[in-house]
């Protein structure tokens, strides 16, 4: 099986832009979570998505959102760029949902500048 | 809301020493507890997870621990090896639970370094 691929790698950005990356999940998952990596911080939860719908998000602003399609393939967009969201932006899909067994893309690493 | 807190940040060990890393978790509904390795560059990959009605689980060279009571759990690496060297990441979540959140909360990371 195909592992979970995200699109672009990385990305270059200014502030005041807006982004859209993508998740292909592992065939047969439904779950879709993202997450934001960055230095000291660790992964920080921003939404998962189950079945095309919005299960859980985080303490994040409104600017971030996301969607899943019927295919289970999943997009985040960031509106309004800042330069604290600079970070490894991660995708995991798993076959339940809430959180288990997560399997993990290799990420886009995004840079505001 | 769920907070997970993990010790070290760093750990230095000799290769063939045991490594041990510690996290707590804040939420007593937490019932899943799964562990990543981050090897620099490289996606995070589930090494093992425990579930809340298992106290130990091992898996080779790697075991966890789970004291429900205290409200945490422990990763044990024994005769490590220079491959081991990686950040590790322990999480927390109430899983399957009617109603519940459910999604993974991570805590900050533990760079382990095993030198030859």
């Amino acid at each position: 099986k195909a592992g979970v691929t995200q699109t672009p790698r990385y990305l270059i950005k200014t502030r005041g832009q807006q982004v859209t990356l993508s998740c292909s999940p592992i065939s047969g998952h439904r779950s879709v979570s993202w997450y934001q990596q960055t230095p000291g911080q660790g992964l920080q939860f921003l939404f998962e998505y189950f079945s095309e719908t919005q299960r859980n998000k985080g303490n994040f602003p409104g600017r971030f959102s996301g969607r899943q399609f019927s295919n289970s393939r999943s997009e985040m967009n960031v509106s309004t760029l800042e330069l604290g969201d600079s970070a490894l932006y991660l995708c995991a899909s798993s076959f339940r949902d809430r959180g288990e067994k997560l399997f993990f893309g290799s990420g886009t690493q995004l840079s505001v500048l | 809301g769920e907070n997970v807190e993990q010790h070290p940040s760093t750990l230095s060990v000799q290769e063939g020493d045991s490594a041990v890393i510690k996290c707590t978790y804040s939420d007593s509904a937490s019932n899943y507890f799964p562990w990543y390795k981050q090897e620099l560059g490289k996606r995070p990959q589930l090494i093992i997870d425990i579930r809340s009605n298992v106290g130990e689980k091992k898996d080779q060279r790697i075991a966890v621990t789970l004291n429900k009571t205290a409200k945490h759990f422990s990763l044990h690496i024994t005769e490590t090896q220079p491959e081991d060297s990686a950040v590790y990441f322990c999480a927390a979540s109430n899983s399957g639970r009617l109603g519940s959140q459910g999604n993974l909360i991570f805590g900050k990371g533990t760079k382990l370094s095993v030198k030859p």
